[in-house]
């Protein structure tokens, strides 16, 4: 099974900022198979980024992804009021799917 | 637009049996994946398992012995099945639909049900 970490556990900026966040696989993720959730407090998950790199529908262009391998990062690239929330990453390999810890970002 | 609702049980006794059925409206359930995730309070997602819409079937190794997914396409429903559950299987459980080439994201979300295992 491939096990996904997230860093850092909690991220403390103010609106504004640039957020950057990491997302380490325990062996090589195709690009294909990585994406990005964001999780606000009582909702559901909801995709922001598939194929490591593409946004879902509606997501607006200060979110980006990249990486390929076992590195993949998430960056907002200035933070709305919004965004503050949790992140998951998320990967598809050998018909499991299997979710990072998470990454709070929190205002500061 | 598609939505999915999941409902069920709210509590169930340890040893017993978790049932919950997740209804997609707003589109057909046909030629689709639909998994099932689920988040204990506090923490992170699970994924439990995916049903396609023939019936065939793909459950996490960890919860394997005890899962049993079905699709029933007359009614546009998704069923959950856990078996034996314990106080550690007490989470919010989403179902979700599935997305891409090879179905390897989830692009829409139910809200979640919540479902606590005491006696």
């Amino acid at each position: 099974e491939i096990v996904l970490t997230q860093s850092p556990g909690t991220l403390s900026l103010s609106p504004g900022e640039r957020a950057t966040l990491s997302c380490r696989a325990s062996q090589s993720v195709s690009s294909t198979n990585l994406a990005w959730y964001q999780q606000k407090p009582g909702q559901a998950p909801s995709l922001l980024i598939y194929g490591a790199s593409n946004r879902a529908t509606g997501i607006p262009d200060r979110f980006s992804g990249s990486g390929s391998g076992t590195d993949f990062t998430l960056t907002i690239s200035g933070l709305e009021p919004e965004d503050f929330a949790v992140y998951y990453c998320q990967q598809y390999g050998s018909s499991r799917f299997t979710f990072g810890p998470g990454t709070k970002v929190e205002i500061k | 637009q598609v939505q999915l609702q999941e409902s069920g049980p709210g509590l169930v006794k340890p040893s017993e049996t978790l049932s919950l059925t997740c209804t997609v409206s707003g589109g057909s359930i046909s030629s689709l994946y639909w998994s099932w995730i689920r988040q204990p309070p506090g923490k992170g997602l699970e994924w439990i398992g995916y049903v396609f819409s023939s019936g065939r079937t793909s459950y996490n190794p960890s919860l394997k012995s005890r899962v049993t997914m079905s699709v029933d396409t007359s009614k546009n429903q998704l069923s959950l099945n856990l078996s034996s559950v314990t106080a550690a299987d007490t989470a919010m459980y989403y179902c979700a639909r599935h997305r891409g080439n090879l179905r390897e994201y989830f692009d829409l979300w139910g809200r979640g049900t919540l479902v606590t295992v005491s006696s």
